[in-house]
């Protein structure tokens, strides 16, 4: 089964409305990551949290973390076209290896 | 600083063929991990390396093989290709401890 699994599965939203995404996860981790995958690309790095961190900023995005729910929240404010992209959650299944677990994935379309 | 470089971008093979594909990871990072994606299967771990040595590897047939090199570079090789082989076969680099960073992708198709 998925470590990860991202909720919703699709989400569209008009431009500057800000979009949450969440992820839930199996098992205790030491830290999430969250990436951005435009159409059949690579995928993008967006935020790394760590297991003590409870909340983290970059720009529009925001990261939450809740151990105790083994959930983790994106949130995109003030959304853009250009935001318009599939959202992954990541989780190690072993500690301090990069063999990760990524959910299915929240396809977001933005719409102008 | 460069990102991390996948080569060829596109390959076409057909049934039986074998292909290798080659990874080079951010300079200075030493782990480097593959993935396979399909539209079915999502995103699926198939192995780790690091410091030339696998670590990790993931739920698929011998076919599929990998190796990284004293230079960090890696790659990865299918041996009999299946249609189900088909797949965005992503690589990602990564310092101990840190995020992982990935490469556009090969993608490869088999007909």
């Amino acid at each position: 089964s998925q470590q990860g699994e991202e909720d919703p599965q699709a989400l569209s939203i008009q431009e500057g409305e800000n979009a949450t995404m969440n992820c839930s996860y199996k098992t205790s981790i030491n830290n999430l990551q969250w990436y951005r995958q435009n159409s059949g690309r690579g995928l993008v790095h967006l935020i790394l949290i760590r297991s003590n961190e409870r909340e983290k900023h970059s720009g529009r995005l925001r990261v939450t973390l809740d151990t105790s729910k083994k959930s983790s929240s994106l949130l995109i404010t003030a959304s853009r076209a250009a935001d318009t992209a599939s959202y992954f959650c990541a989780t190690p299944v072993t500690s301090g290896t990069y063999k990760y677990i990524f959910g299915t994935g929240t396809r977001l379309k933005v719409l102008a | 600083k460069a990102g991390v470089t996948q080569t060829p971008r596109y390959l076409i093979k057909t049934r039986g063929q074998q292909v290798t594909l080659s990874c080079s990871p951010i300079s200075g990072h030493r782990s480097v991990s593959w993935y396979q994606q399909t539209p079915g299967q999502g995103l699926q771990f198939l192995f780790e390396y690091f410091s030339e040595t696998q670590r990790n590897k993931g739920n698929f047939p011998g076919r599929f093989s990998g190796r990284q090199f004293s230079n960090s570079r890696s790659e990865m090789n299918v041996s009999t290709l299946e249609l189900g082989d088909s797949a965005l076969y992503l690589c990602a680099s990564s310092l101990q401890g840190a995020e992982a960073f990935f490469g556009q992708g090969t993608r490869l198709t088999v007909v």
